[in-house]
């Protein structure tokens, strides 16, 4: 089983330029959520899904949007890259109070 | 005041030492509870629930204290293979609103 994955592994954006990061989960968890992860702040949530066709914004929000279309896929896009998005991005999963993170992306933004 | 408040460390400790980590959260509301281990540059995965009876697992035990709001770590006969970040997990009313702490680091030395 794949659990989750998320592409690309890691990327150097140039700012302004526009990016989707991608998620795929295969078990068909209803709830999906995209993460933040700096030095010193921790892991914060960005937007999330509880189920396929709803989202919801979570604590930094701004810069960010995604969509739902199903229940595998959960998409996050930078409209137009600033340099404070330079992080670590995770999406995760779940079904109940367990969350299961993919390998998370590492976006740098110049 | 930070909602969940966690020791950063890094707490060095060597092999077959005991080790025990707080985390506190403001929220009186909290409900659910949960430690996550994190490697370096890998994703977080869940390490163990925290119930309020306390909960153990082989060596390791979490503890729930609601009066004073924290839970806690044990881990006893530390290994080399138990290096790595713990983070304390906090719900209030439902899966979604999900906050973690920004971790504690463990390094057991030969």
């Amino acid at each position: 089983t794949a659990g989750i994955t998320q592409a690309p592994t890691s990327q150097i954006l140039a700012a302004g330029r526009s990016m989707t990061l991608r998620c795929t989960q295969d078990m068909r968890h209803n709830a999906m959520y995209w993460y933040r992860q700096d030095l010193g702040l921790g892991l914060r949530l960005i937007h999330y899904s509880n189920t396929a066709g709803t989202t919801g914004k979570g604590e930094v929000p701004d810069g960010y949007s995604v969509s739902r279309a199903n229940t595998d896929d959960f998409p996050l896009t930078l409209a137009s890259a600033v340099p404070s998005q330079t992080s670590v991005y995770f999406c995760a999963s779940s079904d109940s109070y367990e969350q299961f993170f993919g390998p998370g992306t590492r976006l740098t933004v110049l | 005041r930070k909602e969940v408040e966690q020791d950063p460390g890094p707490f060095n400790v060597p092999e077959g030492a005991t080790v025990a980590f707080n985390c506190t959260y403001s929220n009186s509301a909290s409900q659910s509870f949960f430690w996550y281990r994190q490697d370096c540059r890998k994703e977080p995965k869940l390490l163990m629930s925290v119930y309020s009876s306390g909960n153990e697992d082989g060596r390791f035990t979490a503890q729930l204290n609601r009066a004073s709001q924290y839970i806690s770590l044990l881990i006893r006969d530390s290994k080399l293979s138990d290096s790595a970040t713990y983070l304390c997990v906090v719900t209030v009313g439902g899966y979604q609103k999900v906050t973690f702490g920004t971790g504690t680091k463990l390094q057991v030395i030969p």
